[in-house]
């Protein structure tokens, strides 16, 4: 099993729409979580950090749950540009970053 | 500001041949990692220095494989002799001390042996 699970995708939704991606861990050390976004043939890019309250930036919305060992992406008001792959990223305080394989999102006009 | 930067961007070998990327960090970054990424297995950690020394090298994936980081400015990634099975793209990123998570990734080294 994958220290990291997510559902690869594609989703394929519409401009406007909502779309939420889900992230399971298997590491309850685990103390650190991010959504990293990657654009086709680009590298990784940090899109925001995962806090145990919660926490927003802009149309984007992360969530922790440290119990079920989940973290959840929520995408608002979809653009074109949101389309890329959403890798959900875990580390021990390692320094080690653990990259799920990720979920593809496809924004259609 | 300069990003990470990566050499070279495309790298086309022969079976058996040698191939060595390269790595510039950020400037004042104090960490750099090395990472593979293939459809099958995803993105992986090779290895990661710490003030120019290695930390974790358990992602190496066998003795074919060799890093090193002479100084704060300059890593390489040696394969030899290469495999069909190693084409993939190759990752740097760096981070400071202070946010040690916050990796920021350089373009990728696409590495394709034949």
């Amino acid at each position: 099993r994958k220290e990291v699970e997510q559902d690869p995708g594609p989703f394929n939704v519409p401009e406007g729409a909502t779309v939420a991606f889900n992230c399971t861990y298997s590491n309850s050390a685990s103390q650190s979580f991010f959504w990293y976004r990657q654009d086709c043939r680009k590298e990784p890019k940090l899109l925001m950090s995962v806090y145990s309250s919660g926490n927003e930036d802009g149309r984007f919305t992360a969530q922790l749950n440290r119990a079920s060992q989940y973290i959840s992406l929520l995408i608002r008001d979809s653009k074109l540009s949101d389309s890329a792959t959403y890798l959900c990223v875990v580390d021990r305080n390692t320094g080690k970053l653990i990259f799920g394989q990720g979920t593809t999102l496809q924004v259609k006009p | 500001d300069a990003g990470v930067i990566q050499s070279p961007r495309h790298e086309v070998t022969e079976m058996g041949q040698e191939v060595t990327l390269r790595c510039k960090p950020i400037s004042g970054h104090n960490s750099l990692f090395w990472y593979r990424q293939t459809m099958m297995r995803g993105l992986e950690l090779l290895i990661y220095f710490n003030n120019n020394v290695p930390i974790d090298d358990s992602g190496m994936p066998e003795d074919r494989f060799s890093a090193k980081m002479p100084n704060a400015s300059f890593s390489t990634l040696k394969i030899q002799p290469s495999e069909p099975r190693d084409s993939a793209v190759y990752f740097c990123a760096s981070s400071s001390g202070t946010l040690l998570n916050e990796q920021y990734f350089g373009p990728g080294t696409r590495l394709t042996v034949t």
